[in-house]
């Protein structure tokens, strides 16, 4: 099994303050990278995704920075808002390769205190 | 559309009890997947299929069978209940791997 390592396990930032998680992949095979955000309670949802022909996506709040040769990844979270509080996963998939599997990180838990 | 939903929401059971945790969705998703979530332990694939009779094996399929006879329905059955598979259940669908969208979720306490 390819692995995804996340840290940290768990962030404590104040509102308005920068919330940075950073991931790392081995296999160079994977050419999809998401990001995940669940709420207590509910399933996780799709927040954002980059391929790793380009190094940085942003949507929003939510920026992702992607360094190929190093094999990592980030989730920068700017403004940090008490809403943001929740568990973040990053994943990574080679569905390029033919492979139907999402490899998931064990996740941050964001806590974003007023 | 509902998306992906998953029943039962919660359920206790006795070990060596056995049980299905039904999951539907009406988006016409061909993947679908079944998930396990531990406290700190990320999500572990179950089962996935990439279509209806198509059946494979993810990462921690023991104690655990699936079937998929229509595009719509995957249910996850567990033989024999151990604590171990104590966890909150997640089933997913999606019409490639790079965008996958998740039910609610399945409380199962083994006791």
């Amino acid at each position: 099994q390819q692995q995804v390592k996340q840290s940290p396990q768990s962030l404590i930032v104040q509102k308005g303050g920068i919330s940075i998680i950073n991931c790392a992949y081995e296999n160079t095979a994977f050419d999809y990278f998401p990001w995940y955000q669940q709420f207590p309670g509910k399933g996780p949802a799709l927040l954002i995704a980059i391929r790793p022909d380009v190094s940085e996506k942003k949507e929003g709040r939510f920026t992702i920075s992607f360094n190929k040769s190093a094999k990592q990844f980030s989730l920068h979270i700017m403004d940090s808002q008490p809403g943001d509080s929740a568990t973040y996963f990053c994943a990574a998939s080679m569905g390029g390769a033919g492979s139907y599997q999402l490899t998931f990180g064990k996740g941050t838990k964001l806590s974003v205190i007023p | 559309n509902a998306g992906v939903t998953q029943t039962p929401k919660f359920r206790i059971l006795k070990i060596g009890q056995s049980m299905t945790l039904q999951c539907t969705q009406d988006m016409n998703h061909n993947y679908m997947y079944w998930y396990r979530q531990d406290p700190g332990m990320g999500l572990k694939l179950i089962y996935y299929s990439v279509g209806a009779g198509i059946t494979d094996k993810g990462e921690v399929p023991n104690g655990y069978n699936v079937s998929r006879s229509t595009t719509e329905d995957f249910p996850l059955r567990l033989e024999l209940a151990a604590p171990s598979q104590t966890s909150v259940y997640f089933c997913a669908s999606g019409l490639s791997v790079n965008t996958i969208y998740f039910g609610e979720g399945s409380w199962l306490t083994v006791v």
